[in-house]
Order: C-alpha cells, then structure tokens, then sequence
C-alpha cells in the first residue's frame, strides 16, 4: 500500500499569515494514464470533508484563489496565502493512483 | 446536488447492515462511487468504490469477503451491504461521488456503532 505522510500533524497559524502542508507519498503518484491523482480535503470541526484541490493542483469550484497546490512524483504541498478564520480544521491528502486508496493523517490547523 | 446516506445504527459483532446513499441533482450513472469511512476521532479510511457501470469493483482488504457494493443506475442509488460486523467497523460511512474526477462531491454520513 502507499502510505502518505503529512506533515505537520498540528498547525497553530496567526490570521494573515501563509500557511503550509506537506504530504509524502511511499511511492510516485504518476499513474500509467500520465495523471498524478493527488487531492487535497478540508474537514471543518463536525462537518463532511470537502475536496478542495484535485489533479495536484486544481482548485475546486468556490475555493479562495488563497489556496494552492503544488508538487510532482512524492512530494507535495498545500499552502494558504493568507489564513482566515473559515480555514481552521483538518486538512488531509489522498492518492487514488493505486489500490487502496490511502489517506495522509491529517494536519489540524488551529489560530493562535 | 448531492448525497444523502442512510441506514446506519447500533449493531451486534458478527451482525449486518445496509447502507444506502440516495444521490440527486447530477448524472449519477456517469460517475464511480465511493465508500470512505472514519472512527471516531480518528482520520479517513477509503473502504470500497464501485465503477459508474457497476462493472469493477475495489475493497479495502479488511473488509473484502464482508462487504459488497452495489449501485441501482435507475433509481440513482449506491449501496453498501456490510456482513460480519467487527468492533474495528465503527465509524461515519461517508458515500462520496467523482464527478468531475475523484472524490468531488461527499455525503453528511451515517454512523455504524458496532458494538456488544
């Protein structure tokens, strides 16, 4: 299985200020097809996640311009320009390049 | 357009449970289908997806042989039947559709509490 490891696993961020997530896959996402199937999820505290970045570095629709992926092979990295309020809660990566699809831990992302 | 789960509650080890997902709103037969799941406090699981035909299916290897999915393309419907209930099933099961690409579009999920 791929593992995919996040790093940090805790963000304490101030208002204003950029913010980054990376995420390590065990082997390269590149699928056979040429894609790299890399996505980015926000779960807000008690509520469903929420894709927010597919295909590495594609923002879903009604994503800030604030947020953006980036990265090729086993590295890879979210980051948020400018940390708003909304932005607190968990963030996750997932490879769907192989079966099973697996899921980074997971970085919590607090204000300070 | 959306995703509403169903089904979930308290449950026996060794005890069964469906699940459903009702989607509405987008071209669901266009689309594969995704169960993904998550213990209380803890992070995601991918449990199982199905293709927008039916036609391949993929399971977590902890639950092949207990749980098989389903979909009815007529009636926009994904299903989950889960047979030999285990303590370590306990979590919200969360029906989760592509469209377009993977994972874009999640349910408010359903809880499973497996449990003597």
């Amino acid at each position: 299985d791929i593992v995919m490891t996040q790093s940090p696993l805790s963000l304490p961020v101030t208002l204003g200020q950029p913010a980054s997530i990376s995420c390590r896959s065990s082997q390269s996402l590149v699928h056979s097809d040429g894609n790299t199937y890399l996505n980015w999820f926000h779960q807000r505290p008690g509520q469903s996640p929420r894709r927010l970045i597919f295909l590495i570095s594609n923002r879903d629709s009604g994503v800030p311009d604030r947020f953006s992926g980036s990265g090729s092979g086993t590295d890879f990295t979210l980051k948020i320009s400018r940390v708003e309020a909304d932005d607190v809660g968990i963030y996750y990566c997932m490879q769907a390049t192989d079966w099973p699809w697996t899921f980074g831990q997971g970085t919590r992302v607090e204000i300070k | 357009v959306q995703v509403v789960e169903s089904g979930g509650g308290v449950v026996q080890p060794g005890g069964s449970l469906r699940l459903s997902c009702a989607a509405s709103g987008f071209a669901f037969s266009e689309w594969g289908m995704h169960w993904i799941r998550q213990a209380p406090g803890k992070g995601l699981e991918w449990v199982s997806t199905i293709q927008y035909n039916g036609n391949n299916k993929h399971y977590l290897d902890s639950v092949k042989g207990r749980f098989t999915i389903s979909r009815d393309n007529s009636k926009n419907m994904l299903f989950l039947e889960m047979n030999s209930l285990i303590i370590e099933d306990t979590a919200v099961y969360y029906c989760v559709a592509d469209g377009p690409y993977i994972a874009a579009l999640w349910g408010q999920g359903t809880l499973v509490t497996v449990s003597s």
